[in-house]
This record gives structure tokens, C-alpha cells and sequence, in this order.
């Protein structure tokens, strides 16, 4: 168990909806990143918050947003959803902004756009 | 931009003898090269890393070389067991200005080990 907490672990939606994931850092963990993980395209960076806010990005599309709470838990906003959103989302957490590198998953939230 | 190229695909071996994956990274300024195992319906996990201060890291049946001069780095398994079959996935950090830590991965390679 990595200590990063993810829900849901499966979500099935329709096009053109909007969907919310919600990751929970390991405890002292500052950082958070959001990965998506498709068959075709393997593990890529979205966006990365750091003690509430946003620290970097990477290809993450506009109808896409995230934020970090008070508590450092993040969340991963989908909106106006397509066929081609179906994927993996991870998210990581760390200790700092990356200094000492390592980064733990969560188990991701398996998402499927019908 | 920021490349990560894995290589194999692909690898099946037998029970006992030793795996090799190797990547190659774009970035000169990449110092941060983990590896992550990833089994079915699992998060990627953090096996072994190394920072590009360090030539080679070992950690029981399992290795890391860096070649800073070439930009690759290897993942090296011995002594292949079959619970070693999963999915690897090499990476590279590159601080930059803002020193975010976000990783750029390579496209994994599936390991089967064959009892």
C-alpha cells in the first residue's frame, strides 16, 4: 500500500458529462501529480500541485482542471467528456516540489466515457 | 521537449535467468531516473532509483546503471522469478526552474517470466 488514497475506483459516464476524481496524498506529503494512462499513449503528465497550488503542467486539455485543498487532498475535474478521455488517472504524491524525487500511486480511477 | 525512449516492448524469459531493460532519456539535465512496476489493476510501484550523481544502485535481485555520457539508464533484474511478470516503466525528473519533480515515462515494457 502506497498511502495515496484514490476514488472511485471505476467510473462509467456518458459524453458530455463531468466527473470528479479525488486523490488524498500520502500523510506529509506536499505534493501532488495527476497522470493519465492510456493503452496507446502509457503514462503521461497532467499537472502537478504543491501545497495548494499549481506547480506545473504538462499536456493536459483545457476541459480538464484540478486543485489542491487546505487539507492536500487534490481533485481532478473532467468536463464535457469524450470517448477518447477513457483512460487510467493515477495520482502520485510527494514529499516536497521533487527534491528528493521519489514519487508513490495511488491505484487509480478507471474511467470509461460511453 | 522532454523524451523518454524504452525499449523492449516486450520480454519473456525464463525462470532464473536475468531480464534487461534499457531506456534513453532527451534531457542533459535530467537527475532523477526511477523505475516503477505496474501489475494488473494496480498502481505503478517504485522499485528502484537512482540520481545522476550515482553510476549504479543495486538493491537485492535488481539493478540500476546510468550512463549520463549516452543518456541511458537500465533496469536489471536477476535470477527471474514468475512474480517478477508485470509491466515496467522507466522515468526521468528533470528540475528545471521551478524543480517540480514531475516525471516524463517511458512506454513500458511488459515482462513475462516463464515457469
Amino acid at each position: 500500500d502506497s498511502g495515496v488514497t484514490q476514488t472511485p475506483k471505476h467510473l462509467i459516464t456518458a459524453t458530455g458529462q463531468r466527473v470528479t476524481l479525488r486523490c488524498s496524498p500520502r500523510s506529509g506529503d506536499l505534493s501532488v501529480y495527476w497522470y493519465q494512462q492510456s493503452l496507446d499513449q502509457g503514462l503521461q503528465f497532467l499537472i502537478q500541485y504543491y501545497n495548494g497550488e499549481e506547480r506545473a503542467k504538462g499536456n493536459i486539455l483545457e476541459r480538464f482542471s484540478a486543485q489542491q485543498f487546505p487539507d492536500l487532498h487534490s481533485e481532478l475535474n473532467l468536463s464535457s467528456l469524450e470517448l477518447g478521455d477513457s483512460a487510467l488517472y493515477f495520482c502520485a504524491s510527494s514529499e516536497l516540489t521533487g527534491r528528493y524525487g521519489e514519487a508513490f500511486f495511488g491505484q487509480g480511477t478507471r474511467l470509461t466515457v460511453v | 521537449g522532454e523524451n523518454v525512449e524504452q525499449h523492449p516492448s516486450t520480454l519473456s524469459v525464463q525462470e532464473g535467468d536475468s531480464a534487461v531493460i534499457k531506456c534513453t532519456y532527451s534531457d542533459s539535465a535530467s537527475n532523477y531516473f526511477p523505475w516503477y512496476k505496474q501489475e494488473l489493476g494496480k498502481g505503478p510501484q517504485l522499485i528502484i532509483d537512482i540520481r545522476s550523481n550515482v553510476g549504479e544502485k543495486k538493491d537485492q535481485r535488481i539493478a540500476v546503471t546510468l550512463n549520463k555520457t549516452a543518456k541511458h539508464f537500465s533496469l536489471h533484474i536477476t535470477e527471474t522469478q514468475p512474480e517478477d511478470s508485470a509491466v515496467y516503466f522507466c522515468a526521468a525528473s528533470t528540475p528545471g526552474s521551478s524543480n517540480t519533480g514531475k516525471l516524463i515515462f517511458g512506454q513500458g515494457t511488459t515482462l513475462q517470466v516463464k515457469p
